[in-house]
C-alpha cells in the first residue's frame, strides 16, 4: 500500500527566509509521480511542482523546488524568500497505479504560517 | 487554464435528505475523482470516474454513490446524508497522457454541515 507522511503539522517561517517542508512515502511501484499543493484558507487545491520517479533532476517552478532523494523516498518542498502569500496548508501526494486508473494519496498537511 | 467548478462552496443539510454534489470541468479530462477533506486527515478518495458512465470505489465509498452522464460533469450522492458526512468535499479533473504525468486539478471545494 502507499504511504505518504508529513510530520511537521505546522511550521513558521520569517518572510524573505526560506522554509523546507518534509515528506516521506512508501510505494512498491517503480513508477509513480510526487507533487506538493497548497490549499490556502479559501479552500482550493492549487498544484505547485510535480517530479517523476524516473527524473533525474530535481524540479523547480519559480520559488518551489523539489528536494527528490529516492534513495531515502523522501520528496521535500524547499520555498526560497517566503511571502506573507505563502501562508497555506500544504500537501504531498503520490500517485501510483489503483483499479482502473493512477491515484493521488495524499498527506496530512503542513500548516505553513510565514511572519512578517 | 484548466477550470474546474463545484456547485455550492457552503451547504447546509438535514439528516437523511438526499444531498447532490456537482462537478464541472472545461477541459475535456477523462479522469476525475470525489474527495472528502477532514483535519487531520488529508484528502480521502470517495470515487472516481475514468470515463463516461465509468466509475470505481476509492478508499472510503461507504454511504456514498456517483454519476457521470457526461464526460464534463461528475455528480456525488449522499442518499441519506449523515452527520458524519459533515466534511469538504473536493472535486478533481485529469487528463490523460499528459506532460505533467497525473496532475489533478482541483475545484474550490465544498463545506456540508449535516445536521
Amino acid at each position: 500500500a502507499q504511504k505518504i507522511t508529513q510530520t511537521q503539522p505546522g511550521m513558521f517561517v520569517q518572510e524573505k527566509e526560506a522554509v523546507t517542508l518534509d515528506c516521506t512515502y512508501d510505494t512498491s511501484d517503480p513508477s509513480y509521480g510526487l507533487f506538493w499543493y497548497k490549499q490556502p484558507s479559501s479552500g482550493e487545491m492549487i498544484f505547485l511542482i510535480y517530479q517523476g520517479s524516473y527524473d533525474q533532476q530535481n524540479a523547480t517552478e519559480g520559488r518551489y523546488s523539489l528536494n527528490f532523494q529516492k534513495a531515502r523516498k523522501s520528496a521535500n518542498l524547499v520555498i526560497s524568500a517566503s511571502q506573507l502569500g505563502d501562508s497555506a496548508m500544504y500537501f504531498c501526494a503520490m500517485s501510483s497505479f489503483s483499479g482502473s486508473a493512477r491515484q493521488l494519496t495524499f498527506g496530512s498537511g503542513t500548516q505553513l504560517t510565514v511572519l512578517p | 487554464d484548466v477550470k474546474v467548478t463545484q456547485s455550492s462552496r457552503y451547504l447546509v443539510k438535514r439528516t437523511g435528505e438526499k444531498v447532490f454534489l456537482e462537478c464541472v470541468q472545461d477541459m475535456d479530462h477523462e479522469n476525475m475523482f470525489w474527495y472528502r477533506q477532514d483535519p487531520g486527515l488529508g484528502l480521502r478518495l470517495i470515487y472516481f470516474s475514468y470515463d463516461v458512465k465509468m466509475k470505481e470505489k476509492g478508499d472510503i465509498p461507504e454511504g456514498y454513490s456517483v454519476s457521470r452522464e457526461k464526460k464534463e460533469r461528475f455528480s456525488l450522492i449522499l442518499e441519506s446524508a449523515s452527520t458524519n458526512q459533515t466534511s469538504m468535499y473536493l472535486c478533481a479533473s485529469r487528463i490523460t497522457g499528459s506532460a505533467n504525468k497525473d496532475t489533478q486539478y482541483f475545484g474550490p471545494g465544498t463545506r456540508l454541515t449535516v445536521l
